[in-house]
Parts: C-alpha cells; structure tokens; sequence
C-alpha cells in the first residue's frame, strides 16, 4: 500500500489550464489502473470526477481529465471556472484497501 | 434514486465506542456488485479509509485503525454500521458512508456525512 502525496494548493485564473499531481512513495501505486480523483466543495460530500486514472463519469465536465505515469496520477482542469474552486483528492485501491491523497485546494483567482 | 443517511450520536466520550448506522434507501443493500465504506475527515484536514463491508459479509479495515474497527451489515433494514472502540479526540470528525460503483473501482455514492465530537 502506497502512501499518495499531493500538493497542497494550487491555482489558476478563470479560463485557464491547471494540473495537481498525486504521487506513490511506494509499494503497487505504480501499476494501479483504479484511481480516482474527488472534487469537494465546503460543507459537502466528496464528488467523483475521474475514475479508473483517465474516465469521467456521466455528468462530469469534460474539461476534467485525468492521466498517470509511472507512479504520478495527474488531474487537469481546463477552461477554468469559479466553481471549480474546491478541494481535490485523488485515491487507488490495492491490496484490499483504499487510500486518500492528503488533498490540493484549488484556488481560482 | 438512490440515497446514503448516517446517523448516530454527536458526541462521544473518551474511551467509549462511536457507533454510527447508514441507511440505503432507494435499493436494496443486498446486492453482490456493491460494497460499502466508511470513511472520515477530520476538520480542515483529508480524507481517511476506514474500511468496507460486502453484504456477503466480508470485511477489510484500514491496517492503522484495524484493531478497533467493526463494520457489520443488517441486509433486512438495508443498514451498515461502524463502531469504532476506544475514541480519543483524534477520532472527532465527519463521518461518510459509501457505496463502490459497481463493476468500478470508485465510490459513486456519498451519505452528507455525520459531525461526531469526542469529548467529555
């Protein structure tokens, strides 16, 4: 099981591109293909928007995107929007068990 | 249309066990493409796993929390429940319940979540 490391804030202006990377210290994070990234606003629940590294489901803005390589998972944010203003977890499954990013708080300027 | 409610008490005292419920509503709990999780946040900080339970009843915890956790499931209320023994004010947080897409390795469902406080 791999412990995974985010930054802890980014931001950007509206209209713009950014990236939050979530990085494997170790163990099977590298091979992993079910990662997940989780969009949280204040006060609410926790939001999929990406799964299994690259997938959007049903819903989501398309300006989400997601990749990996190697043992860094990224999540892009496109044509940047007020909303998009919230916290960002990225997560995998291995071994049985799940675990969370520490988080990236997005700031859109 | 589907729906997670946690419930349970607010406050807890120090060395006593937390125990919460999370009703599903709108499906049938007992169905083998799910598995439900429990999982916190404490105030201004990230998420944690705790662990999961299949209806069939098999369960896996988080390895740092594994030796007070207790999930169990209740199929004919549709309710999953957690307890977790001997809290210390490092367990304050909110509380989520959770469904695992089926056929995906993603959580698609979310409770609102449930603020519990240990304290005396």
């Amino acid at each position: 099981q791999s412990a995974l490391t985010q930054p802890a804030s980014v931001s950007g202006s509206p209209g713009q591109s950014i990236t939050i990377s979530c990085t494997g210290i170790s163990g099977d994070f590298g091979s992993s293909k079910f990662v997940s990234w989780f969009q949280q606003h204040p006060g609410k629940a926790p939001k999929v928007m990406i799964y299994d590294v690259s997938n959007r489901p049903s819903g989501v803005s398309n300006r989400f995107s997601g990749s990996k390589s190697g043992n860094t998972a990224s999540l892009t944010i496109s044509g940047l929007q007020a909303d998009d203003e919230a916290d960002y977890y990225c997560s995998y499954t291995g071994s049985n068990t799940w675990v969370f990013g520490g988080g990236t708080k997005l700031t859109v300027l | 249309q589907v729906q997670l409610q946690e419930s349970g008490p607010g406050l807890v005292k120090p060395s006593q066990t937390l125990s919460l419920t999370c009703t599903v509503s709108g499906d049938s709990i007992n169905n083998n493409n799910y598995y439900w999780s429990w999982i916190r946040q404490p105030a201004g900080k990230g998420l944690e796993w705790i662990g999961r339970i299949y209806t069939r009843g098999s369960t896996n915890y988080n390895p740092s929390l594994k030796s007070r956790v207790t999930i169990s499931v209740d199929t004919s209320k549709n309710q999953f429940f957690l307890e977790l023994s001997s809290v210390t004010a490092a367990d304050t947080a909110v509380y989520y319940c959770a469904r695992k897409s089926p056929g995906y390795w993603y959580f698609d469902l979310w409770g609102r979540g449930t603020l519990v406080t240990v304290s005396s």
